[in-house]
């Protein structure tokens, strides 16, 4: 089946300053992908849209100039926390969406942030 | 904006027990439905999926959904657990038209106790 990878799985960084994450769907080009937050015990959050080639569509609340996020290729896209702040420590999950009229998603393991 | 509901969060049985896990969601129009299970330390995976057709859908590992419209419901089934079916359960819809944004429930723990 189709695979996506995230990088890193987990990182530690200081209050201030910026982390990037990738996901990458390794077998398949995904035109859309799509960045989710999940809090310990809840579900997902949708944050963003990311289509390749195009300016990423943020979900209603979330800050668009904190959470960069970019899709430069058909089989990559990161999402960069600006300014972290503890606040926004927490699981970051992407999917790609398989090409054709199917609507599945693959999921990535996730990167759990924490900020110092 | 379309919601989704799973009725119960945290769930514990026995093996070889039966599971129902409920699902309904908000949206009137045209709808694709997702089961996802994510396995403790793994990602997330699909069980099933629901796009038209049979309104009982057959997933991985023995798990089925139905979909009844009248209802606005999706839920799902196995008849006998095992232990290794421990593990955080979600339903999630799409629009056809958005892009295939998923909107997930709040999931349900299932543990099963040997």
């Amino acid at each position: 089946g189709a695979v996506v990878s995230q990088h890193p799985s987990w990182v530690i960084c200081k209050s201030g300053t910026s982390v990037k994450i990738e996901c990458r769907s390794l077998d398949f080009q995904a035109t859309t992908m799509f960045w989710y937050r999940q809090f310990p015990k809840q579900s997902l959050m949708l944050m963003a849209t990311s289509n390749e080639g195009s300016k990423a569509t943020y979900e209603q609340g979330v800050e668009k100039d904190k959470f960069l996020i970019n899709h430069a290729s058909l089989t990559l896209s990161t999402l960069t926390v600006t300014s972290a702040h503890p606040e926004d420590s927490s699981f970051y999950i992407c999917s790609a969406r398989v090409p054709g009229g199917s609507y599945e998603q693959y999921f990535g393991p996730g990167t759990r942030l924490t900020v110092t | 904006a379309q919601s989704v509901s799973q009725h119960n969060h945290h769930v514990i049985l026995s093996e070889a027990a039966s599971l129902e896990l409920g699902c309904n969601y908000s949206y009137g129009g045209t709808v694709n439905l997702f089961w996802y299970v994510q396995y403790p330390g793994q990602h997330l995976q699909l069980l099933l999926k629901y796009f038209s057709g049979d309104p009982l859908v057959k997933g991985i590992k023995g798990f089925e959904a139905e979909f009844i419209k009248s209802k606005f419901s999706f839920n799902l089934r196995k008849p006998s657990v095992q232990w290794s079916d421990t593990a955080e359960y979600f339903c999630a819809v799409n629009e056809p038209d958005s892009w295939g944004k998923l909107q997930f429930g709040a999931g349900t723990q299932v543990v099963v106790t040997p």
